[in-house]
Order: structure tokens, then sequence, then C-alpha cells
């Protein structure tokens, strides 16, 4: 079975210092998309970052980057300079044939002031 | 960017009355629609998917006739909950995608059901 599991249920970081949210996944696929989607308390799905996984290059926007192990089926992400802004919930999400989406069970960041 | 819209935003309704919540894509076509239930502090369930002009593919578990899911075109989806009850009380969300495979899935802003 395809799953994606973040074993880190919350998180908290101070303002301004790096965090990094762990996200592993499992398939047999060689090529595929991973993606982490943001949900603040709006509860509106924001898309964070993409990665794919012909690409070795790990992927950044802005002040977010991932670390993408393939072989250990590892994609965390790390955001930099943390802002009030970045507390929500985080999903990291695995798109499974038919454009389905895997996703976790969420961490929950708290930003400190 | 793409843009999904949902409507309503929030709709109370009675016990055993139905409801209907719609999805659009606003800026581009959506081969492909999702919807999703979304409980307090839990993660996205995929509950059905569905194609324009196709039936929906449901998801394990979900009863295919008190959620009927209607894709009539590249830009709408319909989600109705039949013959409502307080369980099924929750956060619905739509999401799209414009191709295959997902490059990614645009996220409508989503819809809170309280059923009294």
């Amino acid at each position: 079975a395809q799953t994606v599991t973040q074993s880190q249920p919350e998180m908290s970081v101070q303002e301004a210092e790096t965090v990094t949210l762990s996200c592993t996944y499992d398939t047999s696929e060689s090529d595929y998309y991973l993606f982490w989607y943001k949900q603040p308390p709006s509860r509106q799905m924001i898309l964070v970052i993409r990665q794919e996984a012909y690409k070795q290059q790990n992927a950044t926007e802005n002040r977010f980057s991932v670390n993408f192990q393939k072989a250990a089926k590892s994609f965390s992400l790390k955001i930099s300079d943390s802002q009030l802004g970045d507390a929500a919930m985080y999903f990291c999400a695995y798109p499974r044939a038919g454009n389905q989406f895997y996703f976790g069970t969420g961490t929950s960041l708290t930003v400190i002031p | 960017g793409a843009v999904v819209s949902q409507h309503p935003s929030w709709v109370i309704c009675k016990s055993g009355t139905s409801v209907k919540i719609e999805c659009r894509s606003l800026d581009f076509q959506a081969t492909t629609m999702f919807w999703y239930r979304q409980f307090p502090k839990q993660s996205l369930m995929l509950m059905a998917t569905s194609n324009e002009g196709s039936k929906a593919t449901y998801e394990q578990g979900v009863e295919k006739d008190k959620f009927l899911i209607n894709h009539a075109s590249l830009t709408l989806s319909t989600l109705t909950v039949t013959s409502a009850h307080p369980e099924d009380s929750s956060f619905y969300i739509c999401s799209a995608s414009e191709r295959e495979p997902a490059y990614e899935q645009y996220f409508g802003p989503g819809t809170r059901l309280t059923v009294t």
C-alpha cells in the first residue's frame, strides 16, 4: 500500500528560527511528485512546495525548502526565518494513480513570538 | 494562479433535508475534481473523484446514495448531501486538477456543514 507518514503531530518554533517537518512515504513508482500543503486557521489549503522525484535538486521556494531523500523515501520541509503567518497545519501529499492524493496526518506548527 | 471557489462557505440545515455544495474552477478547465471531508484537527479524507461527464468514483465506505456527486461541466462539480443527519456535519473541501498526471490540485476554500 502507498502511504504517507508524518510522525510529528505538533511542532513549535521561535519566530525567526528554523524548523523542519518530517514526512516519509511508501511507493513502488520511480517517477512521481511530492507536495507540501499548508492549512492555516482559515482552512484554505495552500500549496507550499512541490518536488519532482526525477530531479535530484531539492526544491526551494523563498523561505521553504525540502530535503528529498529518494532512496530513504523521505521528504522533509524546512522553514527558515519562521514568521507568525507560518503557523498552520502542514500536510505532506503524494499523488497516486488517477490524481488522487494520499495525505499525511498533518503537523500542527506553532510559531512563538 | 488557478482558483477554485466553493459555495456556500457555511450552511446550516435541518436533519432530513438535502443540501448542495458547488465547486467551480474559475480560470481553468478541471479534468478531474475531488471531494474531501475533514474533521477538526484531522487530515483530509478523500470521498470521491469525478471526471466531467462520467460517474464519480467513490472511496470505500462512502455512501453513494447519501453523497451525490455531479460533474456537469469542466468547471463545475456539485456535492449533494441527501437526507442529512447530524453526523454528516463536517468541513467539505473540493479540489480540481487540470491534467494528468496530477502536477498539483487546486483547493476550494471549503464548506462548513452543520446539520441540526
